[in-house]
C-alpha cells in the first residue's frame, strides 16, 4: 500500500484563472493516475503519468487544459487551467502497485476545488 | 470496452439486514473487477477485488462478491448491515492496458437504524 497526500485539500478559484495540484507518494511507484469527480458523480479517468514519459489522455481530456507533470517516482502534479465552473470537482491522484492479478490502485484523499 | 454498470443508485436498507449491491461488467476477455467504499468526505477505500482465482471474493469489513461469467456480473453483499456501511460504493474494471480503472456511476447505501 502506500500513504497519498495532495495538495490542496480544497481552494477556492476564479474563473480564468489556473490551479497546480500536487500529489505525494511516500513510496516510489512507475504508474500514477488523475481523477476527476464531478458533484454527485462517479469517477473519470484523466490521464496516466508515468515517470519518464508523457501523460496519456483520456478522450475528452487535453494537455492543454489539464497539463501533467511527472518529476520523478514519488511526485506528480495536475494543473487546471483557464478554469471555468464546470471544473468543479474534486480531483484525484492514484497510484498501482503490482501487475496481474496483485495490481491494486490507491487513491489520495483528493482536492476539492470550487471555480467561481 | 471493457465497462460496468451499477444496477441501482441509491440502496436503502435497516441496520441488521441484508445489503445487496449490484454490478454488471462488460468485457472482452476475463476481466479483473474491483469494489470501492467512499465514504463522506474521505479517500476510497479499496474493500475486495476479483481477478481469475475464486469465484467468491471476501474483503473487508464482512463485505463478499461473487463473479458469475454466465451473468457477467459481480454484486456486493453483507449480511447484517451497519451504520458505519452507509457511503458511497464504486464498482471498477480494469481497461484492456491492464492498468486503468474505469469506474462504475456509484451506488449510495443508506442504513436506516
Amino acid at each position: 500500500s502506500a500513504v497519498i497526500s495532495q495538495k490542496p485539500s480544497r481552494d477556492i478559484c476564479q474563473r480564468g484563472t489556473s490551479l497546480t495540484i500536487q500529489c505525494q507518494v511516500d513510496s516510489q511507484v512507475t504508474m500514477m493516475f488523475w481523477y476527476r469527480q464531478q458533484p454527485g458523480q462517479s469517477l473519470t479517468l484523466i490521464a496516466t503519468a508515468n515517470q519518464g514519459s508523457e501523460a496519456t489522455y483520456e478522450s475528452g481530456f487535453v494537455i492543454d487544459k489539464f497539463p501533467i507533470s511527472r518529476p520523478n517516482l514519488t511526485f506528480s502534479t495536475l494543473t487546471v487551467s483557464n478554469m471555468s465552473p464546470e471544473d468543479s470537482s474534486i480531483y484525484l491522484c492514484s497510484v498501482a502497485f503490482g501487475q496481474g492479478a496483485t495490481y491494486e490502485q490507491y487513491f489520495g484523499p483528493g482536492t476539492r476545488l470550487t471555480v467561481t | 470496452a471493457q465497462s460496468v454498470t451499477q444496477l441501482d443508485s441509491h440502496v436503502s436498507v435497516s441496520e441488521g439486514t441484508p445489503v445487496l449491491l449490484r454490478c454488471n461488467y462488460s468485457s472482452s476477455y476475463s476481466p479483473s473487477l474491483f469494489w470501492y467504499v467512499q465514504h463522506p468526505n474521505k479517500g476510497l477505500q479499496l474493500l475486495l477485488k476479483y481477478t481469475s482465482a475464486a469465484t467468491l471474493v471476501k474483503g473487508i469489513n464482512g463485505f463478499e462478491a461473487e463473479f458469475k461469467k454466465s451473468e457477467t456480473s459481480f454484486h456486493l453483499t453483507k449480511p447484517s448491515a451497519h451504520m458505519s456501511d452507509a457511503a458511497e460504493y464504486f464498482c471498477v474494471v480494469i481497461g484492456a492496458a491492464g492498468n486503468q480503472f474505469y469506474f462504475g456511476t456509484g451506488t449510495s447505501l443508506t442504513v436506516i437504524p
